[in-house]
Parts: C-alpha cells; sequence; structure tokens
C-alpha cells in the first residue's frame, strides 16, 4: 500500500500565479479530503469528495480556491490567483468508508506551499 | 460550533515516564473521536479511534478514553520512549460524519 501520495512537496511561486497541488489517494478509498494547515488556526477542512462528487466545500475560503475529482484516482485543488495569506501546509487525505464514520482517515504528508 | 481543545499546548517529560494527554469539546453530539500523531514535516498518522459507544481503546503502549457526556478524552501513554515525540491532536466528525474538527495539538518532547 503505497498511501496517499501529494505532489509536489514544495512550492515556492510569486503573488499572483496559478497553484495546483496534487493528490493520489489510497487505492479503493472513496472519500477524499483537502486540508489546510497553519500556525494560526491549525488544522481546517477545506472539502470533501465521496465518490467522486464534492459533498461539503464550505471550508473553501473564497473563489480563488477550486478542486476537482475527475475520477477516484486522482484530485487536484487549484489556488488562482494566489496570495501570501494562502502560505500554508496543504493536506489530502483518504479512507474507504463512505461515511468516513468508521474508519480513520489516512494523510499525505503534505505540500507546503509558500507565496511571495 | 464544535471547538477542540488540547491542553497542555506543550509538555517534556523524561524517558519512562507515564503521561497523560488532554483532549475536550463543546458538543458532546459525535460518532466518534481519533487520536492522531503528526512528526515534523510529515502528515497525520492515525494512533486511535473511539466509537462514541466505547469508553476506551487500547493499542500497545497507548490508552484513550473517552466520556461524552463531559467531552473529554484523554490519550495515556506508557513509559514514553523518545521515538514518541510529537505533536498529538484528537478530531471528532463535525455535521457531516466526515468533517472532523481539530483541536489544535499537543507538542510532546521526550528526553533523554
Amino acid at each position: 500500500d503505497a498511501g496517499v501520495i501529494q505532489s509536489p512537496r514544495h512550492e515556492v511561486t510569486e503573488m499572483g500565479q496559478e497553484v495546483t497541488l496534487r493528490c493520489k489517494p489510497i487505492s479503493g478509498h472513496n472519500s477524499l479530503f483537502w486540508y489546510r494547515q497553519t500556525m494560526m488556526r491549525g488544522l481546517e477542512l477545506l472539502i470533501y469528495f465521496n465518490n467522486n462528487v464534492p459533498i461539503d466545500d464550505s471550508g473553501m475560503p473564497e473563489d480563488r480556491f477550486s478542486a476537482k475529482m475527475p475520477n477516484a484516482s486522482f484530485s487536484t485543488l487549484k489556488i488562482q490567483p494566489s496570495e501570501p495569506r494562502d502560505s500554508a501546509v496543504y493536506f489530502c487525505a483518504s479512507t474507504p468508508e463512505d461515511r468516513g464514520t468508521d474508519q480513520p482517515q489516512h494523510f499525505g504528508d503534505g505540500t507546503r506551499l509558500s507565496i511571495l | 460550533k464544535q471547538e477542540v481543545t488540547q491542553i497542555p499546548a506543550a509538555l517534556s517529560v523524561p524517558e519512562g515516564e507515564n503521561l497523560v494527554l488532554n483532549c475536550s469539546f463543546t458538543d458532546s453530539a459525535i460518532y466518534n473521536l481519533q487520536w492522531f500523531r503528526q512528526d515534523p514535516g510529515k502528515g497525520l498518522t492515525s494512533l486511535l479511534l473511539i466509537q462514541s459507544s466505547q469508553r476506551e481503546q487500547t493499542s500497545g503502549r497507548l490508552n484513550a478514553s473517552l466520556d461524552k457526556s463531559s467531552g473529554r478524552s484523554t490519550l495515556y501513554i506508557a513509559a514514553s520512549q523518545p521515538g514518541d515525540s510529537a505533536t498529538y491532536l484528537c478530531a471528532v466528525p463535525t455535521g457531516t460524519a466526515s468533517k472532523l474538527t481539530f483541536g489544535t495539538g499537543t507538542r510532546l518532547q521526550v528526553t533523554l
């Protein structure tokens, strides 16, 4: 089992640029989550998908953020245009349960994003 | 709105000590409670998941308890080792069953 794979591990870019973060969930997991972690706000859920369909995107901070899951093995989180306050570590997690109630979430190692 | 608090924020203990990490939550209507470990530069690793109907779960030197009525959970680590040094987070599902609310974590350092 390869675990949840995120890319890139680090991203440094200038304000205003488009940023795309990628995630490959564990094979067979049908729920996928995007989180953001900062010192000030801790770990926050941005959006989660079940069977490739977005279920709850209430944590997405604003319209500059968008997420897609075109198939069961791939998801992207896009920020356009990026701003310095978007600097954070972004995690992807997956779980095999439809409702996610009885199975722990498995996390990737995250993407450390720095917007200059 | 569910709020999850962890005390202490940081803890340093000598190797071999038994220790307790605390987690409290404001809304007791939870499906379960999870404890995670986060190493620097890494993602979270699930340690224990306690169902709302359970009072405790054990895994090796770790024991987690849950008291829903008082909105509290504790993570007990027996015979601590330097390899236990990490940040420990608790989390509860909020609203929809899959939406986790995390505590701010306890940063643990176990010294030789």
